[in-house]
């Protein structure tokens, strides 16, 4: 079993839905949960990161962790064409080398 | 630098023969790493380097895979030996901070044939 568990998708979305991506970990050191967007043939970009349980909110963007689930989720509001993408959630355990551990992503396209 | 730069961008090699790969991080970064994507497993950890140090090696899947780090910027990732299995895209990261704000480059993209 991995240590985080994504749902690969693909998700396709009309454009305006708004779009819930989930992750579940097994270890309950990991400290800091972060959101990752990666289009293709390009490197992760980093969207959102949070370090407690709740909710953090960025314009169109909310990530929500639940520590006593194990559980995370990124959504993302008015959903647009530029948000097609693969979502990828990271957790690190803030050790020594601070690594991070991924989902194996999840793809969404957004229909215009 | 404005990124991380990685070269080549694509990378096909024959089976056997070495690889290296290089990585520019933002200039100022002390921290950089080295992972590796994958279809089939996704994106794993291989190395972090602290300064010129790399007091965690835990990701490298082999012997054949060694990374160094020179002047606390440029980093250079070497697989000896290539396999078929070490066909993947490989992306560096750096940040000012251990573990918060990676910036990713945009990957080698290495093909084993």
């Amino acid at each position: 079993q991995k240590e985080v568990e994504q749902d690969p998708g693909p998700l396709s979305v009309p454009e305006g839905a708004i779009v819930s991506l989930n992750c579940t970990y097994s270890n309950s050191a990991f400290q800091y949960f972060m959101w990752y967007r990666q289009y293709s043939r390009k490197g992760p970009e980093l969207l959102m990161y949070t370090y407690s349980s709740g909710n953090k909110e960025d314009g169109r963007f909310t990530a929500q962790v639940d520590k006593s689930s194990k559980y995370i989720s990124l959504f993302i509001r008015d959903s647009q064409p530029s948000d097609s993408a693969t979502y990828l959630c990271a957790m690190t355990l803030m050790d020594s080398s601070y690594k991070l551990i991924f989902g194996s992503g999840t793809r969404l396209l957004v229909r215009p | 630098g404005a990124g991380v730069s990685q070269s080549p961008s694509n990378k096909v090699t024959e089976k056997g023969k070495d690889v290296e790969l290089r990585c520019d991080p933002i200039s100022g970064h002390t921290a950089l790493y080295w992972y590796r994507q994958s279809l089939g497993q996704g994106l794993e950890f291989l190395i972090y380097f602290q300064g010129n140090s790399a007091p965690d090696k835990s990701g490298l899947p082999s012997d054949r895979f060694s990374a160094e780090r020179t002047g606390g910027s440029v980093s250079t990732l070497t697989i000896q030996r290539t396999q078929q299995e070490d066909s993947a895209v490989y992306l560096c990261a750096s940040s000012l901070e251990e573990g918060i704000g990676n910036t990713f480059g945009s990957g080698t993209r290495l093909t084993v044939v």
